[in-house]
């Protein structure tokens, strides 16, 4: 089945800077790759996904990246602000969605 | 538009005891979730369920969880009896038939003591 591995499991950045997170995954068959954004004691919210047809997309200061070849994927937050301090999940999915372990993001002011 | 609805949001209970999670999904939403979150990991997917049939419970430790979507809109999650390492986030999502994106109700956290 599909394993996908997140990494950092935790990142701190100043406010203004850029945050990357990345994420692999095993099953060369998986087309589809959300991010999940989810707040403490909150539901995972959607924030941006990607199809394997597709190398690139952008949202204002959200983008994701994704390498078929080398099978990863990667969030990339530029000119972070506090309110991105969250975890983020990465997901890739064939017949069901597996999800990364998240990565801790905390913009300091 | 309502998102994904879960309830009850906490659940504290005794080991052995029996609980019961319920979810009502997007309107219109054939595809429903369940998804259990260990504190620090990412979400696990228990069951899943397109209308009222369950197509992939392979995840579902069968001998105490059961699940049911008898009229393929809310659902039921039950745990019994309930054991210490049940305590997680149980999480309910759902989708359009035929649609990747997932959207995900605030789940129930459930404390087993």
């Amino acid at each position: 089945g599909e394993n996908v591995e997140q990494h950092p499991s935790t990142l701190s950045v100043q406010e203004g800077d850029s945050a990357v997170i990345k994420c692999t995954y095993s099953d060369s068959a998986s087309n589809y790759f959300p991010w999940y954004k989810q707040e403490l004691g909150k539901r995972p919210q959607l924030i941006i996904d990607i199809r394997s047809n597709v190398g690139e997309k952008k949202d204002q200061r959200i983008a994701v990246t994704l390498n078929k070849t080398a099978k990863h994927f990667s969030l990339h937050i530029t000119e972070t602000q506090p309110e991105d301090s969250a975890v983020y999940f990465c997901a890739a999915k064939n017949n069901d969605m597996r999800f990364g372990a998240g990565t801790r993001l905390t913009v300091k002011p | 538009e309502a998102g994904v609805v879960q309830s009850p949001r906490y659940k504290i209970i005794e080991k052995k005891q029996p609980v019961a999670f319920w979810c009502n999904p997007i309107s219109g939403h054939n595809t429903l979730y369940w998804y259990l979150q260990n504190l620090g990991q990412g979400p696990e997917l228990l069951i899943r369920y397109e209308n009222e049939e369950a197509v992939d419970d392979s995840q579902l430790p069968k001998d105490r969880f059961s699940a049911e979507r008898l009229k393929g809109v809310d659902s039921t999650l039950k745990i019994q009896p309930a054991e210490l390492g049940d305590s997680a986030v149980y999480l309910c999502a759902s989708s359009l038939h035929g649609t990747d994106t997932q959207y995900f109700g605030p789940g129930t956290r459930l404390t087993v003591l």
